[in-house]
């Protein structure tokens, strides 16, 4: 079945650093993958997606690249901050609105 | 707009009772998702509506169950309570049910908390 793996957190940053959080998956087809953010005590918000090998999906300085090779849509920003602490999902997509997550990455950004 | 509202924020039950909870998605989708999130297993889907018909349905027991109105607005029911069903649940909305990539937007979520 499908299945998404994410590195373990938590994820703990000084503000301005670099971050990277990993992700791959397992799915038959060319699935649509996502990043999800959870803030303290609020649902998910869509943070980025990719649709097909290649694409790019980009929003509020986060990146991630659809890597069909590797099955990977690893998370990255070039210089977090603190109002970036928050829990991460990486979920995957084959269609409809059935979401595949990973298990969840905290990240938690210092001054 | 007004986003996802969920419906009760939070509640307590205990064992063996059943619960309902609701979710009014934004206005204009037709879609609704339910989802599962608990510490040991993550966030696990348990089912979709649209216009009224259950799309998909995740590997859960009889006793998770749900049902759309005409006017979209979905509610999902858990009977016979069992500890294991402590959770936040969240309910997710969307225009549509395409084979492609939609957008879901989530509301805050329901915490049951069962004794």
């Amino acid at each position: 079945g499908d299945s998404v793996t994410q590195m373990e957190g938590p994820v703990t940053l000084s503000e301005e650093a670099f971050l990277t959080i990993n992700c791959t998956y397992t799915a038959t087809g060319y699935p649509s993958l996502f990043w999800y953010v959870q803030y303290p005590g609020e649902g998910l918000q869509l943070l980025l997606k990719a649709t097909k090998a290649d694409d790019k999906g980009s929003n509020k300085g986060f990146e991630a690249t659809y890597r069909k090779e590797t099955t990977s849509f690893h998370l990255e920003k070039g210089s977090v901050q603190v109002s970036d602490s928050a829990v991460y999902f990486c979920a995957l997509s084959r269609g409809g609105n059935k979401l595949t997550f990973g298990t969840g990455t905290q990240l938690k950004v210092e001054l | 707009k007004a986003g996802v509202t969920q419906t009760p924020r939070y509640l307590i039950k205990t064992r063996g009772q059943q619960v309902t909870l609701s979710c009014s998605p934004i206005s204009g989708h037709r879609s609704v998702s339910w989802y599962q999130q608990t510490p040991g297993q993550g966030l696990q889907f348990l089912f979709e509506y649209f216009s009224e018909t259950q799309r998909n349905k995740g590997n859960f027991p009889g006793r998770f169950s749900g049902r759309q109105f005409s006017n979209s607005r979905s509610e999902m029911n858990v009977s016979t309570l069992e500890l294991g069903d402590s959770a936040l649940y969240l309910c997710a909305s969307s225009l549509v049910s395409s084979p492609g990539a939609n957008v879901l937007t989530f509301g805050a979520g329901s915490r049951l908390t069962v004794l």
